[in-house]
Parts: C-alpha cells; sequence; structure tokens
C-alpha cells in the first residue's frame, strides 16, 4: 500500500463543533486530494493541493477549508459541523508526483465522520 | 451540464463468465480514464489508465476499452470469480486538474 494515513478512522461530533481531519504521506508527492463519498453522490471532490500551501476548491468546497504546510500533511476542517456534512471522507495522492488525469491515485482507507 | 454515468448499480453474474461494465459520459473530453475497484470499508484501488488515443488496454483478466466517439469506456472482467465482487468506479480527468467519478457499479460473482 503506497503510505497514505489518515486520522481519525471515525468521529462523532456535534453540530456547530469545528473538525479536522489529517492525512499524511510518506511518498512525498506533490498533489493530496479530499474526497467525500455518499451512497446516491459517490466520490466527489472537496478541495485538493498541488504543492506547499498551493490548493484549490473542488466540486463541493462550502462548509470546508483545507490547509497544506508541509509536503507530508494534508488538512480537511469543517468550521461549523453539520448533518449534511455526515460522511465518509477519503485523502488521496497522486502517484508518480503528476496531476492527478494522468496518474493514478491512491487513496487512504477513510475517515468515517457522523455529525449529530 | 457534465454527467459520468455507470449503466447500474449492480450487476449479478455467475463464476467463470465474463463481466462487462459501463461507463458513458456527456459534455467532457477527457484524455484519459480510469478504472478503479473498491471493497467495502476500504479506499478506492487503481486499477487501470487508458489514454484518448488507445482503443483498448489489458491487464491480466482485465480488459478496458475507450471509444471517445460514444463517449464511453467498457470494463470487462473475464473468468470472473467471487473474488472479484467488488464496486467498480470509472473516472476521468476535468481540465487536466482533478479527477471526477462516476457513482459506481457493484458486482456480485456467485460460485
Amino acid at each position: 500500500d503506497a503510505g497514505i494515513t489518515q486520522s481519525p478512522r471515525h468521529k462523532v461530533t456535534e453540530t456547530g463543533t469545528p473538525v479536522t481531519l489529517r492525512c499524511h504521506q510518506t511518498e512525498n508527492h506533490r498533489y493530496m486530494y479530499w474526497y467525500r463519498q455518499d451512497p446516491g453522490h459517490g466520490l466527489r471532490l472537496i478541495h485538493y493541493s498541488y504543492g506547499v500551501k498551493d490548493t484549490d476548491k473542488g466540486e463541493v468546497s462550502d462548509g470546508y477549508s483545507v490547509s497544506r504546510s508541509k509536503t507530508e500533511d494534508f488538512l480537511l476542517t469543517l468550521e461549523s459541523a453539520t448533518s449534511s456534512q455526515t460522511s465518509v471522507y477519503f485523502c488521496a495522492i497522486s502517484e508518480g508526483g503528476g496531476t492527478s488525469h494522468n496518474s493514478p491515485l491512491h487513496f487512504g482507507n477513510g475517515t468515517r465522520l457522523t455529525v449529530t | 451540464s457534465q454527467k459520468i454515468e455507470q449503466n447500474s448499480e449492480a450487476l449479478n453474474i455467475q463464476e467463470g463468465k465474463t463481466a462487462t461494465l459501463t461507463c458513458n459520459y456527456t459534455n467532457y473530453s477527457p484524455a484519459y480514464l480510469q478504472w478503479y475497484r473498491q471493497d467495502p470499508g476500504r479506499g478506492p484501488v487503481f486499477l487501470l489508465l487508458i489514454r484518448e488515443n488507445e482503443k483498448e488496454k489489458r491487464k491480466e483478466r482485465l480488459k478496458v476499452t475507450f471509444d471517445t466517439t460514444l463517449k464511453q469506456s467498457l470494463f470487462h472482467i473475464t473468468a470472473s470469480q467471487p473474488a472479484d465482487s467488488a464496486t467498480y468506479l470509472c473516472a476521468l480527468d476535468q481540465a487536466g486538474t482533478a479527477l471526477i467519478f462516476g457513482k459506481g457499479t457493484t458486482l456480485s460473482v456467485s460460485s
């Protein structure tokens, strides 16, 4: 498996609280991504990063922010969690250091977040 | 609007048969298309990548075709086994920045 770790694996939180999910890689890849996966919607891109301090929005970025201060870590923050953000969150990295479209993605095993 | 559609949510076949999964897209012009496998509780795992100028790609029992005229990719698993049971996702690039995924087809292979 590619060296990619997500933490925590499971989290239950209350509406209105801030939540931070962490993605850590040991592959030194430039590109990192956050997706969420929901029944009926499949995987949807939240934010991605193309380098330290370089990030961009994806399809469903509202209510989320990201930070990348080191190559190996990509953090996803829910500023004020809502029930609609209950989901499984996946981090991914681009193999080969290129952009994702011509390089496969390696995924972590996800964080299951429940907002009550 | 842009859409990626995988032909059905679920596909059931018998062991030894060939499974064929379909991925159709509209209002995209991808240069690449990828297929992933996802098992319950795990992240997707990359299987195959095919470029727009490639008609077909093979890897062991897997075969992918890519028809840019029909805007369709077919994913075949020959001599299917119960261990092939999983959800299969197609994905294509959008404007060279990130992968967009279909909702997936869940394949069940019975012995």
